[in-house]
C-alpha cells in the first residue's frame, strides 16, 4: 500500500511552453501533497504545499505565477510550469501524506524529469 | 526553524562491513519525528528508518539501526553487513509532531554512500 505515482516521468519541452505535471496517492487520501524540486547530487528542495480545495503555500523565493499548483482532489496534485525556461529544466518530485492524525509518513513518487531546450 | 546537517557529503564502505552516517539537528520542539530515507540511482526516495523523539528506544529495522542522542540532537544511521544495493544517497530527515499531515519534512544534504565489493 502507500503508492505515489508522478506523470510523466520524463519529458522534454521547449522553452516558452507549459508542462503539467500530475501526482496521484493511487491507495489512500492526502490531505496534503508537497512538490520538492532536486538538482543533481543535491538535496530535495521544498517549493509548496498543497492541501485539497485550497491554495497552495508556496515557500519563499518559489514563484507562484510560474509554478502553478493545484490540489483538485484528495488523490491528485498537480504542478504546471508556466513558461519554462532551461533554468527550470530540474527533476521535480512528489510525496503525500495520509489523511488523518497519527500519520506521519510521506509517500514519494517516483519523480519527472523535465528538461527545457 | 528546523535545520539538518549531514557532515558525510561521500562515504564508502567494504561489502559485508558496517558503516555509520552522521546527522545532527537544530530544533526547539520536544516532539518530532526522524527519518532516514534512501535514494538510489533511480531517484525513487525510499524510507529506511524512523524514530519519534518521544521513544528512548533506538529504532532498527533488520541491518539498519540508528543511535538517537535527543539531548545532542544527534540521528546516526548505521548499516551492517552492507550489501551492494545499499549504494545510494542517503538524507536524514526531520519532522515536526505538532502539525499533522501538513507538517513538512526538512531534509540534510545527503551523504552518497558507496559500497565496494
Amino acid at each position: 500500500g502507500a503508492v505515489v505515482s508522478q506523470h510523466p516521468s520524463w519529458v522534454i519541452c521547449k522553452s516558452g511552453t507549459s508542462v503539467k505535471i500530475e501526482c496521484r496517492s493511487l491507495d489512500f487520501q492526502a490531505t496534503t501533497m508537497f512538490w520538492y524540486r532536486q538538482f543533481p547530487k543535491q538535496s530535495l528542495m521544498l517549493m509548496a504545499t498543497s492541501n485539497e480545495g485550497s491554495k497552495a503555500t508556496y515557500e519563499q523565493g518559489v514563484e507562484k505565477d510560474k509554478f502553478l499548483i493545484n490540489h483538485a482532489s484528495l488523490t491528485l496534485s498537480t504542478l504546471t510550469v508556466t513558461s519554462a525556461h532551461p533554468e527550470d529544466s530540474s527533476f521535480y518530485i512528489c510525496s503525500a501524506s495520509p489523511l488523518g492524525r497519527g500519520i506521519y509518513e510521506q509517500y514519494f513518487g517516483p519523480g519527472t524529469r523535465l528538461t527545457v531546450t | 526553524a528546523q535545520t539538518v546537517t549531514q557532515s558525510q557529503p561521500e562515504m564508502s564502505v567494504q561489502e559485508a562491513e558496517t558503516v555509520t552516517l552522521s546527522c545532527t539537528y537544530d530544533t526547539s520542539e520536544s516532539d518530532y519525528y526522524l527519518f532516514w530515507y534512501k535514494q538510489p540511482p533511480s531517484r525513487q526516495m525510499i524510507l529506511v528508518i524512523r524514530q519519534e523523539a518521544y521513544k528512548q528506544q533506538n529504532a532498527t529495522e533488520n541491518r539498519f539501526s540508528v543511535n538517537f542522542q535527543k539531548a545532542a540532537k544527534s540521528f546516526s544511521l548505521k548499516i551492517s553487513d552492507s550489501q551492494l544495493g545499499d549504494a545510494a544517497m542517503y538524507f536524514c530527515a526531520y519532522r515536526s509532531a505538532g502539525e499533522g499531515s501538513g507538517s513538512r519534512l526538512t531534509f540534510g544534504e545527503g551523504t552518497q554512500l558507496t559500497v565496494n565489493p
